[in-house]
């Protein structure tokens, strides 16, 4: 049972170049969502889809842009990427959106980026 | 400023003592969840929250969340190595609003 699986685990960029971090989850969620983790920031929301063929900005997108690939795969970009993109991403899914009391939402064991 | 605020940022204690980690908001929350986060991982759920008032218990660990809905407290009993971790919480405004997250409290318990 992989529940959500993220790659790649650890990436080194260097300023300006462009990657995208891949995303699946096979409990037939129909909600994704891509977050950031910083040092005492807690997990800010980058993006999300609240079902296939939708995706909506979060608290902090600039710099990102997203695919809702089929109801499985979410990825996320980085096109030019900058040292403030430096951060623990980690992809989440729900069944519905967590905006509805009740509801659990699972996270992937996060993905290191270092922008150099 | 961030729309949770979680005290203390940091805590390191020894195996048996009793801790108590705070979530705190000027907003009104419809539900709220707590979640542990070891190394390396994602954060897992521990628990959620829904009305003022509320009371749960997870073995050792008990959440109890503001009569005013706008704050919530995690409550650990004789504290085990194996609670170390990065405790969040997280919160629901309204239904159909985003999860908002806390800053965290990084827990060690030594043995």
């Amino acid at each position: 049972n992989a529940g959500v699986t993220q790659t790649p685990k650890f990436q080194v960029l260097k300023t300006g170049q462009s990657m995208t971090l891949q995303c699946a989850q096979d409990m037939n969620h129909n909600s994704m969502y891509w977050y950031r983790q910083d040092p005492g920031m807690g997990l800010r929301l980058i993006y999300y889809s609240a079902s296939e063929g939708t995706t909506d900005k979060g608290e902090v997108p600039n710099g990102y842009n997203v695919s809702r690939l089929n109801k499985r795969e979410f990825s996320l970009r980085l096109e030019s990427a900058a040292p403030s993109q430096t951060s623990v991403y980690f992809c989440a899914s729900s069944e519905v959106l967590t905006g509805y009391s009740g509801n659990t939402i699972y996270f992937g064991e996060g993905s290191w980026l270092t922008v150099v | 400023t961030q729309l949770l605020e979680q005290s203390p940022q940091f805590l390191s204690i020894q195996e048996g003592e009793n801790l108590t980690v705070y979530c705190n908001s000027s907003s009104v929350f419809s539900s709220l969840q707590w979640y542990r986060q070891e190394p390396g991982e994602g954060p897992v759920l521990l628990v959620t929250v829904v009305t003022g008032g509320e009371v749960k218990k997870l073995k050792r660990l008990t959440f109890q969340f503001g009569d005013a809905r706008k704050d919530s407290s995690l409550h650990i009993t004789a504290a085990q190595p194996g609670d170390t971790g990065l405790y969040l919480c997280a919160g629901v405004k309204n239904a159909g609003n985003m999860l908002t997250f806390g800053g965290g409290t990084r827990l060690m318990v030594k043995p």
